[in-house]
């Protein structure tokens, strides 16, 4: 069983619908999640990043962690075409445990915002 | 303000061949991370170097090693390549190793193994 597990999709949703995007994980050292959002064939960019349970958000994206249920999600609100893209779910466990800050990965989520 | 980069680009290789890749981390940042990801996965974590010492590593063989300079940078080596080496290799930059830091990622290495 992987450690994280993420709907690989693919997604595909009309503009200015809401997105969205989930995963779940095994590991309950887990303590910071974030949401990269990786454009094809380029590296990973940081969108969102929560430490523990709760909300966040920015502009049009939202992140919430639920801890006791070893769940994270991202929201995105009005999507648009330019969203188009893979989001990957990322988490690490911190330097208390041997695993320190590696981070690991579900296997993303391809999503396409058609106009 | 640089972000992280590497080098290169592109690259292609043929089995038992050896292979070195470059990173350079953004600026203020001392700590590399290495990770690989295969088409249509994840990537996966293969090492971290700080203070030029390789402090984590994932479950990847020796084949794979690595070292970081004072300057920060950091390159990493794979040596009597494989088919199933081929993937796009992420380098990741942060400051410290604490757990809780932000990892700001490169554009990538491809590397195709023939």
């Amino acid at each position: 069983q992987k450690e994280v597990e993420q709907d690989p999709g693919p997604l595909s949703v009309p503009e200015g619908a809401i997105v969205s995007l989930n995963c779940t994980y095994s590991n309950s050292a887990f303590q910071y999640f974030m949401w990269y959002r990786q454009y094809s064939r380029k590296g990973p960019e940081l969108l969102m990043y929560t430490y523990s349970s709760g909300n966040k958000e920015d502009g049009r994206f939202t992140a919430q962690v639920d801890k006791s249920s070893k769940y994270i999600s991202l929201f995105i609100r009005d999507s648009q075409p330019s969203d188009s893209a893979t989001y990957l779910c990322a988490m690490s466990a911190g330097l208390r445990e041997t695993s320190g800050s590696r981070l690991t990965f579900g296997e993303g989520t391809q999503l396409t915002v058609n106009p | 303000d640089a972000g992280v980069t590497q080098s290169p680009t592109h690259l292609i290789k043929t089995r038992g061949q050896q292979v070195t890749l470059r990173c350079s981390p953004k600026s203020g940042h001392d700590t590399v991370s290495w990770y690989q990801q295969a088409l249509g996965q994840g990537p996966q974590f293969i090492f971290q170097y700080y203070e030029e010492e390789e402090r984590q590593r994932g479950n990847f063989p020796d084949r794979f090693s690595g070292h970081q300079f004072p300057n920060y940078s950091s390159e990493l080596n794979v040596n009597a390549l494989l088919l199933g080496d081929s993937a796009l290799y992420l380098c990741a930059s942060s400051l410290g190793i604490r757990g809780m830091e932000t990892q700001y990622f490169g554009p990538g290495t491809r590397l195709l193994v023939l």
